[in-house]
């Protein structure tokens, strides 16, 4: 069964720094991995995915995530956050060869950027 | 604007009624997901449906049902309501059923008194 974690509830940053979340994943076969973000009271906005390809994936607001294979890890990064960027963040993974199974969200992380 | 339209935005109800969440994709998405959003659970898939038939079952209990119509829009149907499904009930949709990102609507709460 595919399965998603992000081990951080809450992560916190200060204005201009970089950011990460970090994100897990396991899948039978080959993942497609993706990048919601939710902002209160609103469904969830794609930022990014991966499908196949350069594993350095860049997305919108300026978003990027690294697939890395061996560690089964889709970490979302920005070289230097907004406090605009606070909200909740989930990542996504669906099994590339069975569609009977269908997305599966991690839990979501918090991101708060401090000014 | 994602284009995915959910009516109603709010739903308060009581225990035992029925209710029906209804959803219109975005323009020529012929996917349609249905989702459950709660504090405790966090994002439950329920069901998704391509071009009107059932395409993918997650977790959707037997009380909850759902369908897709020819002009693609879908209803999700929950009957017997009880306290735990106060919810927020999102629906999403897609181009196709693979590989293509889906584009949410902004929900319907669900508040069983």
């Amino acid at each position: 069964a595919q399965s998603v974690a992000q081990p951080e509830d809450q992560v916190n940053v200060a204005e201009g720094n970089p950011l990460t979340v970090k994100c897990t994943y396991s899948v039978s076969g080959n993942p497609y991995l993706f990048w919601y973000v939710q902002y209160p009271n609103r469904g969830l906005q794609f930022l990014l995915k991966y499908i196949t390809g350069d594993n350095l994936v860049k997305g919108s607001y300026g978003f990027e995530a690294e697939f890395n294979k061996s560690q089964t890890s889709f970490h979302l990064k920005k070289p230097s956050a907004l406090v605009s960027d606070s909200a909740l963040y989930f990542c996504a993974v669906r099994d590339m060869g069975n569609y009977g199974q269908n997305f599966v969200f991690g839990p979501g992380t918090r991101l708060s950027v401090l000014p | 604007d994602s284009g995915v339209t959910q009516t109603p935005k709010h739903l308060i109800t009581a225990t035992g009624q029925r209710v029906t969440l209804r959803c219109s994709p975005r323009s020529g998405d012929l996917s349609v997901y249905w989702y459950q959003q709660s504090l405790d659970q966090g994002l439950q898939f329920l069901i998704q449906y391509y071009n009107g038939e059932e395409r993918a079952k997650g977790n959707i209990l037997e009380r909850f049902s759902a369908q897709q119509f020819p002009d693609l829009h879908s209803e999700l149907n929950l009957s017997s309501l009880e306290l735990g499904d106060s919810a927020l009930y999102f629906c999403a949709s897609s181009l196709s059923a693979g590989s293509q990102p889906q584009h949410f609507g902004d929900g319907t709460r669900l508040s069983i008194l």
